[in-house]
């Protein structure tokens, strides 16, 4: 089983909607991540989180809202969906504690289209 | 800011042949940490390497080697022996010790041709 796992891994919706991406991880870890990715580029952060009472911005925040859940769960939305939010987005998790190795562990990632 | 720069948007090495990627970042930190990750075309991202910047060993993992250079803040990737199944994109990332906003290059095509 996949120790980051995303849903939907593929979405189609309309200006002006909302929609919901969905992360979840068997790995235990307590820090979160949110990234967009655009082609020719890099990923880009977009919020992250350090357990399920701290939420941070990232570089790209605006457009976005997060809702950490629980410890394994971290959901992306997008309040009013537009045409330049076309991305892939990566969810992805890492072990902050003291001895951490900051490693980033991906999900596999969800395309997301708005017509 | 940290920026993360890789100056070869594409790549092609013959297979079974050694390929170098390049990446430099900017940064005023002493202690950080650097990564390389692959996306093939399933879109997983998957970490090849990782170097800590405190270590003035270069990382290793089988056939994917690192030629880390702190003072010219170079960050290069070494695979060798290329397999067709390298073939994907290649992010290198930065990230401070104490801070969780990675950055990311803008990747590197790599094409293996049989």
């Amino acid at each position: 089983d996949a120790d980051v796992t995303q849903t939907p891994r593929n979405r189609i919706t309309k200006t002006g909607k909302r929609i919901m991406l969905e992360c979840s991880q068997t790995k235990g870890h307590d820090r979160m991540y949110w990234y967009r990715q655009d082609p020719g580029l890099g990923l880009q952060l977009i919020y992250y989180s350090f357990d399920v009472k701290d939420i941070n911005k990232g570089e790209i925040s605006d457009g976005y809202s997060v809702s950490r859940q629980a410890q394994a769960k971290f959901s992306l939305s997008l309040e009013s969906a537009i045409p330049n939010q076309t991305a892939l987005y990566f969810c992805a998790t890492s072990d902050g504690g003291k001895g951490g190795k900051k490693t980033q562990y991906f999900g596999p990632g969800t395309r997301l289209l708005v017509l | 800011a940290q920026t993360v720069t890789q100056s070869q948007p594409e790549m092609s090495v013959q297979e079974a042949e050694t390929v170098t990627l390049s990446c430099t970042y900017d940064t005023s930190e002493s202690d950080y940490y650097l990564f390389w990750y692959k996306q093939p075309p399933s879109r997983q991202m998957i970490l090849v390497i990782r170097q800590e910047a405190y270590k003035q060993q270069n990382a290793t993992e089988n056939r994917f080697s690192v030629n880390f250079q702190k003072a010219a803040k170079s960050f290069s990737l070494k695979i060798s022996d290329s397999q067709l199944g390298d073939a994907a994109m290649y992010f290198c990332a930065y990230n401070r010790r104490g801070n969780n906003d990675m950055r990311f290059g803008a990747g590197t095509r790599l094409t293996v041709k049989p």
